[in-house]
């Protein structure tokens, strides 16, 4: 089955930019999506089909994928971007979802 | 407003069962897929199983196969994740997701605390 692997952890002071990494085989060759879940809530969309963002996601996210690594910017970190942030893609082979393992962003 | 809205919090003793709910509201219910995902205290996202609301299709990660049922009764919009038995590692946060094939899950419920104790 297909793995993603995210780094436990990232820090970054308030203004400068996190960079969340999302690691698969050839996952370039697939369509990730990201979600933030903030403490206490429920998780949320914030990137699909690699780069787009959904309505009401500020532009400071951004995202990417190739090779064998997807990943997720946040510009301009806040306060509020305090959270775990998971990466997503689909398995066709086996036809699920597969989630990663989730990276907490701690703002400093 | 399109959202997911889930049952409340239960507190179950290991053995019982329970059947918790998910419904939708502002869209065509039995055109997506709804999955249900785990969330143990402290950890990460573990989708369980995803059901197709038009035709009851499902598929089961293979951790949660036979552990639990997803069903849905898409005449009141409203997919279930159900337990005929009860453990204490049970005890986590459930959420619901909507999604189409191939996409990833778009809109989340608030999730459902299951807590399992003696």
């Amino acid at each position: 089955s297909y793995v993603l692997t995210q780094s436990p952890s990232v820090s970054v002071a308030p203004g400068q930019t996190a960079t969340i990494t999302c690691g698969g085989n050839n996952i370039g060759r697939k369509r990730v999506s990201w979600c933030q879940q903030r403490p206490g809530q429920a998780p949320v969309l914030v990137i699909y089909d690699d780069r787009r963002r959904p309505s009401g996601i500020p532009e400071r996210f951004s995202g990417s994928n190739s090779g064998n690594t997807a990943t997720l910017t946040i510009n301009r970190v806040e306060a509020g971007d305090e959270a775990d942030y998971y990466c997503q893609v689909w398995d066709e082979t086996n036809e699920h979802p597969v989630l990663g393992t989730g990276t907490k962003v701690t703002v400093l | 407003e399109v959202q997911l809205v889930q049952s409340g919090a239960e507190v179950k003793k290991p053995g019982d069962s329970l059947k918790i709910s998910c419904k939708g509201f502002g869209y065509r219910f039995s055109s997506y897929w709804i999955g249900w995902v785990r969330q143990m205290p402290g950890k990460g996202l573990e989708w369980m199983g995803i059901i197709y609301a038009g035709d009851s299709e499902t598929r089961y990660s293979p951790p949660f196969q036979g552990q639990v049922t997803i069903s849905v009764d898409k005449s009141i919009s409203t997919a279930y994740l159900q337990w005929t038995s009860l453990k204490a590692a049970d005890t986590a946060m459930y959420y619901c997701a909507k999604f189409d094939y191939g996409d990833p899950f778009d809109l989340w419920g608030q999730g459902t605390l299951v807590t399992v104790s003696s």
